[in-house]
């Protein structure tokens, strides 16, 4: 998992709430990653963000927002909006946009 | 639209045998390939990563060939071991704007004592 931390490793949402995911990394690499993973299917971007302070929409963006105020440090918020939340979310980075990515452990999402 | 299939969607093989997993795809324009591991739980691991003009590539027992005319990537694994098991993932980057990878569904491999 090389210098990327994820947290918490399990993460419990009840209807209508809104739930933040940690993504934190200290490789300093410029560009981070947001995926979505579900059984069966391959990964599925979220969002991603090239450098602090810019991110652009993934395939799969609607009901999820993030922000990138640090280098080391890019959340993911999982909004009510979001109707099917239970999955497997990783985050990676990578030194520039469409370097190598490294992933972190992941954290997995389950609905109450 | 760029798609990455990959092939068989589950295998189990008796450990010390080895196996060969498949991966074609459709991106363009292509710029790279590269094979992850993933265990079960985990975040994946880069184990190759293939440039149009590579046409095979290791990493110990792993062997990525890739022919770039057919479109078709192929990972093999020699004498395989219990800590093979994993599922295995074939990524494909487009060259051109944007992040544009796109994944397959992954390999689920078993490997049985």
């Amino acid at each position: 998992d090389g210098g990327i931390t994820q947290s918490p490793k399990y993460l419990f949402r009840k209807e209508g709430q809104n739930v933040t995911l940690s993504c934190e990394q200290n490789l300093n690499h410029d560009a981070m990653y947001w995926y979505r993973q579900d059984p069966g299917q391959g990964l599925r971007l979220i969002y991603y963000s090239q450098i602090v302070n810019d991110f652009q929409k993934g395939d799969i963006a609607e009901g999820y927002s993030v922000s990138r105020e640090k280098k080391e440090s890019f959340p993911l918020t999982v909004t009510s909006a979001q109707k099917n939340p239970t999955a497997f979310y990783l985050c990676a980075s990578s030194i520039k946009i469409r370097e190598t990515q490294y992933f972190g452990p992941g954290t997995r999402l389950l609905v109450l | 639209k760029n798609q990455v299939e990959q092939s068989p969607q589950s295998l189990i093989i008796l450990e010390g045998k080895n196996c060969t997993l498949q991966c074609n795809y459709t991106v363009s324009p292509f710029s790279n390939l590269r094979w992850y591991k993933q265990d079960t739980g985990r975040g994946p691991v880069s184990l190759t990563i293939m440039t149009f003009s590579e046409n095979t590539k290791s990493n110990g027992r792993y062997t990525a060939t890739l022919d770039a005319d057919t479109k078709q990537s192929s990972l093999h694994i020699t004498a395989s071991q219990l800590s093979d098991s994993a599922s295995y993932i074939c990524v494909v980057s487009a060259g051109n704007a944007g992040n544009m990878l796109t994944f397959g569904g992954g390999t689920r491999l078993m490997v049985k004592p």
